[in-house]
């Protein structure tokens, strides 16, 4: 059974970097049908899409947040990652890793989430 | 930017039946595929319709989706409503860019 599992700091200070990893058991990272995404929810507040990205490293990101963000993969550890710069309050959020299917544009699997929250 | 709209909440009594509905902004809702995400709270989403109209193994058949190219939307419609399926649903789809995109989320309250 597909199982993600996000991991890093709970807490980051206001215009540094936050660093996520999202490592995948169960299944390839490198399979053909699937893309893998992160979304985030603020507090209270709705999921937002912040960026996809294919085995081979093609990305597609939030037109919102390209400027900042940056997903990369890792094949040899299953594993997948996002970088979100010159962060403020208002990236405190849940972030979820998702298994994307690429035809549907379903996202079919999901993390548990981890609360990331930006304060000095 | 395509957007998908939802309203905030909706309530209704156990056994009757509810529609969510889900409006997108621009193009044609019915290009790509809507799914649905039933969330509660302290949970990660979880997936009761994909495809339009398909349900996962193990979500039961009270649970419907559809498309309405008139209106531009998307519902989902739950029927015989149970205490257990108050949660936040959210529609998602995405766009010819492949930009991904949630609706705001609607509580579903079962009173």
């Amino acid at each position: 059974q597909l199982q993600l599992q996000e991991s890093g700091p709970g807490l980051v200070k206001p215009s540094e970097t936050l660093s996520l990893t999202c490592t995948v058991s169960g299944g390839s990272i490198s399979s053909s049908s699937y893309y893998w995404g992160w979304i985030r929810q603020p507090p209270g507040k709705g999921l937002e899409w912040i960026g996809s990205i294919y085995y081979s490293g093609s990305t597609y990101y939030n037109p919102s947040l390209k400027s900042r963000v940056t997903i990369s993969v890792d094949t040899s550890k299953n594993q997948f990652s996002l970088k979100l710069s010159s962060v403020t309050a208002a990236d405190t959020a849940v972030y979820y890793c998702a298994r994307l299917e690429w035809l549907r544009g379903h996202f079919e699997n999901w993390g548990q989430g981890t609360l990331v929250t930006v304060s000095s | 930017n395509f957007m998908l709209t939802q309203p905030h909440s909706v309530s209704e009594s156990p056994g009757k039946t509810v529609t969510i509905s889900c409006t997108g902004s621009s193009g044609s809702i019915a290009s790509n595929y809507v799914q649905w995400y039933q969330q509660r709270p302290g949970s990660a989403p979880t997936t009761v319709i994909y495809e339009d109209n398909q349900r996962p193994s193990g979500v039961p058949d009270r649970f419907s989706g559809s498309i309405d190219s008139s209106s531009n939307s998307a519902s989902l419609t739950i029927s015989g409503l149970k205490t257990e399926d108050e949660a936040d649903y959210y529609c998602q789809s995405y766009d010819s860019s492949n930009h991904w995109v949630f609706g705001g989320g609607t509580q579903l309250t079962v009173l």
